[in-house]
């Protein structure tokens, strides 16, 4: 079944650590996209990538770094630079392009916890 | 600025009862795309339903409808007889290619 996996669903980093989340996508889609999920405050836009090697900063960039090398992998990088780290991160694809059928589909998340 | 917002944190609704959550947004653009998204507590985003922006004719997906006001930017969820299942938040949000959500509303189904 085409979707998309993300990994690890939990994690523990110790401060001052970077850790980076997986996400896989087989739905041949070229868009993904990071989001940062915390309590009363929506899903907020980290990252975002059209095509392989290319990326757009979000709304909340700084203290994270993500690559695309390949069409099915974008990881996001938590580094020791982001202060709050703690939250739900959610990985999402589309088929990308402006104006086609632009549905974004989501992984089921990765739940980061600063000790 | 392009804004998503849901005036309604929590909304409660009897079974089999209908209820509406509300969302406006701001853009400057012409053409782009609504959605609601469902996250239930398993907190997979699920798509309830998509309007594009360029049709006046509200979308429909079983029970669920929106009420879209391309003027007044509004975009609003209806959900007819309403069921424990549809307990969740529910997200608003935009696109086309940047998609820009609310901060959502939690829906309570009470028996």
């Amino acid at each position: 079944d085409g979707g998309i996996t993300q990994s690890p669903k939990y994690l523990f980093r110790k401060e001052g650590q970077n850790v980076t989340l997986s996400c896989e996508q087989n739905l041949n889609h070229d868009a993904m996209y990071w989001y940062r999920q915390d309590p009363g405050q929506g899903l907020r836009l980290i990252y975002y990538s059209q095509i392989v090697n290319d990326f757009q900063k979000g709304d909340i960039a700084e203290g994270y770094s993500v690559s695309r090398e390949k069409k099915e992998s974008f990881p996001l990088t938590v580094t020791s630079a982001q202060k709050n780290p703690t939250a739900f991160y959610l990985c999402a694809s589309s088929m990308g392009g402006r104006y086609g059928a632009n549905v974004l589909t989501f992984g089921a998340g990765s739940r980061l916890t600063v000790l | 600025a392009q804004t998503v917002t849901q005036s309604q944190p929590e909304m409660s609704v009897q079974e089999a009862e209908t209820v509406t959550l509300s969302c406006t947004y701001d853009t400057s653009e012409s053409d782009y795309y609504l959605f609601w998204y469902k996250q239930p507590p398993s907190r997979q985003m699920i798509l309830v339903i998509r309007q594009e922006a360029y049709k006046q004719q509200n979308a429909t997906e079983n029970r669920f409808s929106v009420n879209f006001q391309k003027a007044a930017k509004s975009f609003s969820l209806k959900i007819s007889d309403s069921q424990l299942g549809d307990a969740a938040m529910y997200f608003c949000a935009w696109g086309p290619n940047q998609f820009y959500f609310g901060t959502g509303t939690s829906l309570t189904v009470i028996p």
